[in-house]
């Protein structure tokens, strides 16, 4: 049984650019959890999607935005990218709201 | 939001030796995860532990919701246990909060 799977695994963009980054959750599971990392931090919630709708929002600008596909995966997307977002962006699944399982994460930087 | 307080923040050990963490948090909660993430990032799930006692192998943990804390107790340490223990809570919302985490070291 596979995990939760992220890819890419590393990510180099500059500021002002866009960026996608893309999640499968494990099998069984219905919900999508998105969280940012900044060094020497504790993980922040982002968002999370559950039947293809946005459930709760944390406290992220609208730059922030994301997707969940029919089969249960999902997207974020980073639009006008700043220096701060550099981060670990890390995805959580679960099965409505259990235990969430997280994947390896992206790093992105922006430089 | 729901604070979430961890102690110690930083926590050196010798090989073989005991040691406990703990978790308070500011409210009633609903779900509670101990993390280990390792050096390249991944958080490997411990403990989902909202009350109770669990065990798994030299790992154990304790959730006493009514006084809103939590231990992770980490017995015979190996080096293998370096890396940095999260707490994450949940209430009747959606999302975890995060602790700023404890870094362990184990010494050889």
């Amino acid at each position: 049984d596979a995990g939760v799977t992220q890819s890419p695994t590393h990510l180099i963009k500059t500021r002002g650019q866009q960026v996608t980054l893309r999640c499968s959750p494990k099998s069984g599971h219905d919900t999508v959890s998105w969280y940012q990392q900044a060094l020497g931090q504790g993980p922040q919630f982002i968002f999370q999607y559950y039947e293809e709708e946005e459930r709760q929002r944390g406290n992220f600008p609208d730059r922030f935005s994301g997707h969940q596909f029919p089969n249960y995966s999902s997207e974020l997307n980073v639009n006008a990218l700043l220096l701060g977002d550099s981060a670990l962006y890390l995805c959580a699944s679960s099965f409505s709201q259990s235990e969430q399982f997280f994947g390896p994460g992206t790093r992105l930087t922006v430089l | 939001g729901i604070q979430v307080e961890q102690s110690p923040p930083d926590l050196i050990l010798q090989e073989g030796a005991n040691s406990t963490l703990r978790c308070n948090f500011s409210d009633s909660v609903n779900n509670l995860q101990w993390f280990h993430q390792n050096p390249w990032g991944q958080l490997i799930n411990l403990f989902y532990i909202p009350s109770g006692t669990k065990q798994n192998g030299r790992l154990s943990a304790t959730t006493v919701a009514t006084e809103r804390y939590s231990l992770l107790y980490i017995s015979s340490s190996q080096t293998t246990d370096s890396g940095v223990y999260f707490c994450a809570v949940g209430a009747n919302d959606y999302k975890l909060s995060f602790g700023a985490g404890t870094t362990v070291t184990v010494r050889a």
